[in-house]
């Protein structure tokens, strides 16, 4: 079992809906979480982070944390078809330390 | 956010010769940065953590001597594949993680643009 689960997708929505996407860990050593968008065949791009559990909200989304659970999530609001690419959750068990990363989740968003 | 600069970002070799890539922290300072290596439709793998000025920290099952890290500055990491052959062929990618102001209190780490590496 990976550390860090993620449902590869391909996620399909319509432009304007609402993006729903989800990591299970199980090392609930894990207190900074992470995510990250990549669009093919480029790095990485920070969009969230938190610390510990709770909501956080950054423009068109908001990252929720449930360390009891161990599960977060990212909901991108009235998506646009730029949003389509790979989300990447990842998470670390104290600042400075290596980041465990999920498989990614594609997602299309269709105009 | 940070922005960290990566070079070249394809790059064509044959095989049997050696290939640098540079990652650089612009805009600050980078005790830290980590490379990666990733395959088509799947996530990052973690090669190794660079710490400014002491060895790379290899994940297990990465050849040291066939994936040099250097990281001699607190802006510039360089990670060198040598006597390349075609399976090394692959998207790399380095972070890194500030150190100071910039990295504020959760040390998240940016991303450079990637390296697509093509041994023939």
């Amino acid at each position: 079992q990976k550390e860090v689960e993620q449902d590869p997708g391909p996620l399909s929505v319509p432009e304007g809906a609402i993006v729903s996407l989800n990591c299970t860990y199980s090392n609930s050593a894990f207190q900074y979480f992470m995510w990250y968008r990549q669009y093919s065949r480029k790095g990485p791009e920070l969009l969230m982070y938190t610390y510990s559990s709770g909501n956080k909200e950054d423009g068109r989304f908001t990252a929720q944390v449930d360390k009891s659970s161990k599960y977060i999530s990212l909901f991108i609001r009235d998506s646009q078809p730029s949003d389509s690419a790979t989300y990447l959750c990842a998470m670390s068990k104290a600042a400075g330390n290596k980041l465990t990363f999920g498989g990614g989740t594609r997602v299309l968003v269709k105009p | 956010g940070a922005v960290v600069s990566q070079h070249p970002s394809w790059v064509i070799c044959k095989s049997g010769t050696s290939v640098k890539i540079e990652c650089r922290s612009l805009d600050f300072q980078a005790t830290t940065m980590f490379w990666y290596r990733q395959f088509p439709k799947q996530s990052l793998m973690l090669m190794a953590t660079s710490n400014e000025g002491s060895k790379a920290t290899y994940e297990q099952g990465v050849e040291k001597d066939k994936f040099l890290i250097n990281h001699a500055s607190l802006t510039l990491s360089t990670l060198t594949v040598t006597s390349a052959h075609p399976e090394d062929s692959s998207f790399y990618i380095c972070s890194a993680r500030a150190s100071g102001p910039t990295g504020g209190l959760f040390t998240e780490a940016f991303f450079g643009q990637g390296t697509r590496l093509t041994v023939v």
